[in-house]
């Protein structure tokens, strides 16, 4: 049982925009910076938004994050077969003094 | 340029205890800016925290673990550690060592993870 809620799946065509969400509390979101992740297969999570809505270098501006409450979304624009990945959400958490993950969303790009 | 690297024993028998070193380059566990942690992921399934570290030596456990886990630091080989006793099955993961900046956020630096296998 992750501490932050994500749906399991995703999926879009190429060129369309995905949005992923992700939702959790006051001790997490709703008070702390969100971070997303994207994972291929085999590889450890990568870095994609960290502050709710800032790209590392290196990751393209089809990418983006936005924050809301206790709520934050990731969305794809653009959407391109490399895009298809584990995609996963997370936050400080206050009451773990740790940070809190989600379950992550399984993006298909059909 | 930071680096983290996990090593360990890769296999490790039910009821034993694992243990793995993460070795830092890059960056000093001595710094009041960031957590030193790790998290792992089963196969197949999501990302799970296991603990932090910091500077001053506090330590933070998630609570589902916390009696069995354990991350003790050792700054002058810049390196930090994780014990998970009384191990079965069900601890058969990919495990990441991590960098978590002090400032409310999240993980920013990930090691490339180790697969532990727990079994006879």
């Amino acid at each position: 049982q992750s501490v932050l809620t994500q749906p399991p799946s995703a999926s879009g065509t190429p060129g369309q925009r995905v949005t992923i969400s992700c939702s959790g509390s006051s001790s997490n979101i709703g008070t702390n910076y969100v971070y997303w992740y994207q994972q291929l297969p085999g590889t450890a999570p990568k870095l994609l938004i960290y502050k709710n809505n800032l790209r590392p270098s290196g990751v393209p501006d089809r990418f983006s994050g936005s924050k809301s409450g206790t709520s934050a979304s990731l969305a794809i624009s653009g959407l391109r077969s490399e895009d298809e990945a584990d995609y996963y959400c997370a936050a400080w958490d206050d009451s773990l003094s740790g940070p809190a993950f989600g379950g992550g969303a399984k993006l298909t790009v059909l | 340029q930071l680096q983290l690297q996990e090593s360990g024993p890769g296999l490790v028998k039910p009821s034993e205890t694992l243990s793995l070193t993460c070795t830092v380059s890059g960056d000093s566990l001595s710094s009041n800016e960031n957590y030193w942690g790790w998290i792992r992921q089963p196969p197949g399934k999501g990302l799970e925290w296991l603990g932090n570290m910091y500077y001053s030596g506090n330590t933070y456990y998630n609570p589902s673990l916390k009696s069995r886990v354990a991350i003790s630091v050792d700054t002058s080989r810049n390196q930090f550690s994780l014990r998970l006793s009384s191990v079965t099955a069900a601890d058969t993961a990919v495990y990441y060592c991590a960098r978590v900046p002090a400032n409310g956020g999240s993980v920013d630096y990930w090691g490339q993870g180790t697969l532990i296998t727990v079994s006879s």
